[in-house]
């Protein structure tokens, strides 16, 4: 999991609710990702974030919001609006935008009922 | 459309046994392959990276390859242990314009190690 948390590592909310998952990194890389991770399915990325007070929406984005206020953190928004939210979600580093190197953290299962 | 499938999507071997997991892909700009080992409830480690110049790259006792021209990666196990127990994820990267570099992810093979 390199130098990268998640927390919490399970967390149950009620429909309706907005929940935010922590996402921490202490590998001084620039990018951040955000990925959601579905039983049969590849892994779908939500946003990213390439520097600082910066981030672009990725193939899922509807129903989430991200901030990027410091370099090392990135945390997610599940909003109401994300009509399925119960998944395992993913949080990515790597040094630059254009590097090879994903490095992932331990992820959260976010149960919604 | 990028996309890469993997098969099997499940299998089951026993210790000590080699096994062969298969990757194809159509992705374009094609800018590497790689392969992560992803634990129940955990995050996808790397096992291996090979650019479009590269056909094999072990790793221990997994060995990738890779032809360009196919479209296809291979992840071969040797002498399979009850810790290789595992998703196996294959992931191609395109390099679009601007530099950044975007991962499309397979659904992965779940692999049972059996004594």
């Amino acid at each position: 999991d390199g130098g990268i948390t998640q927390s919490p590592k399970y967390l149950f909310r009620k429909e309706g609710q907005n929940v935010t998952l922590s996402c921490e990194q202490n590998l001084n890389h620039d990018a951040m990702y955000w990925y959601r991770q579905d039983p049969g399915q590849g892994l779908r990325l939500i946003y990213y974030s390439q520097i600082v007070n910066d981030f672009q929406k990725g193939d899922i984005a509807e129903g989430y919001s991200v901030s990027r206020e410091k370099k090392e953190s990135f945390p997610l928004t599940v909003t109401s609006a994300q009509k399925n939210p119960t998944a395992f979600y993913l949080c990515a580093s790597s040094l630059d935008p254009n590097s090879y190197e994903q490095y992932f953290g331990p992820g959260t299962r976010l149960t919604v009922t | 459309k990028n996309q890469v499938e993997q098969s099997p999507q499940s299998l089951i071997i026993l210790e000590g046994k080699n096994c062969t997991l298969q990757c194809n892909y159509t992705v374009s700009p094609f800018s590497n392959l790689r392969w992560y080992k992803q634990d129940t409830g955990r995050g996808p480690v790397s096992l291996t990276i090979m650019t479009f110049s590269e056909n094999t790259k072990s790793n221990g006792r997994y060995t990738a390859t890779l032809d360009a021209d196919t479209k296809q990666s291979s992840l071969h196990i040797t002498a399979s242990q009850l810790s290789d127990s595992a998703s196996y994820i294959c992931v191609v990267s395109a390099m679009f314009s601007g530099g950044y570099n975007k991962l499309i992810f397979g659904a992965g093979t779940r692999l049972a190690v059996h004594p």
